[in-house]
């Protein structure tokens, strides 16, 4: 069974400071990884995806996110953030074998408050 | 990628009622899902919506409670029935999304049962 974790619920950043969204998976075979972002009364946009290769990788609005394979993690980050990236950040796992090879599992959503 | 049109938005709805919510998409895909997200938590998928034949349920989710129509490439529709306030949530529809591929959503339908 393929899972995914974001451990904070919330995370408040100040505008123009660096930000950081975890995730961590779990995954029977090898993952491929997204983040997703959901405006309220919105539906989700995709801002990036792991899939091989190198280990950073860039996204929609200076997204990025790193995948570490041993601490089965991939972070998002951001080097400075904008009031307007305030919105709830999800991570999604997909396992490259078998069933998993199309269904998608979501974290429960971090919250990211940007204060000006 | 692929733009997804789901209508309505956001209805209110009378318990024991039903409700059918639209996904069109602008472009043939393969793979079309339901999701229902309820408030403050995240995305459990209800099925996948299979052209030609009879959706697919995830463990928890039935026919007859979540009707799931599929008579093309590019449409989907999910009914609500018989609805409870505990139906009250928002549901997704997305496309795409196999393999490393990303998945594509809708706007969502936020559903209120009163």
């Amino acid at each position: 069974a393929q899972s995914v974790a974001q451990p904070e619920d919330q995370v408040n950043v100040a505008e123009g400071n660096p930000l950081t969204v975890k995730c961590t998976y779990s995954v029977s075979g090898n993952p491929y990884l997204f983040w997703y972002v959901q405006y309220p009364n919105r539906g989700l946009q995709f801002l990036l995806k792991y899939i091989t290769g190198d280990n950073l990788v860039k996204g929609s609005y200076g997204f990025e996110a790193e995948f570490n394979k041993s601490q089965t993690s991939f972070h998002l980050k951001k080097p400075s953030a904008l009031v307007s990236d305030s919105a709830l950040y999800f991570c999604a796992v997909r396992d490259d074998t078998g069933a998993g090879s199309y269904q998608l599992t979501f974290g429960k959503g971090t919250k990211l408050s940007v204060i000006p | 990628s692929a733009v997804i049109s789901q209508k309505p938005s956001r209805d209110i709805c009378q318990r024991g009622t039903s409700l059918t919510i639209q996904c069109q998409v602008d472009s043939q895909v393969t793979m079309m899902f339901w999701y229902r997200q309820q408030p403050g938590q995240s995305l459990t998928l209800i099925a996948t919506a299979n052209q030609g034949s009879e959706a697919t349920y995830e463990s928890g989710f039935v026919i007859d409670k979540f009707p799931i129509s599929r008579p093309n490439l590019t449409f989907s529709t999910l009914t609500v029935s018989n609805m409870s306030p505990e139906d009250s949530s928002i549901y997704l529809c997305s496309a795409g999304g196999v393999g490393n591929t990303e998945a594509f959503f809708g706007q969502g339908t936020r559903l209120t049962v009163v």
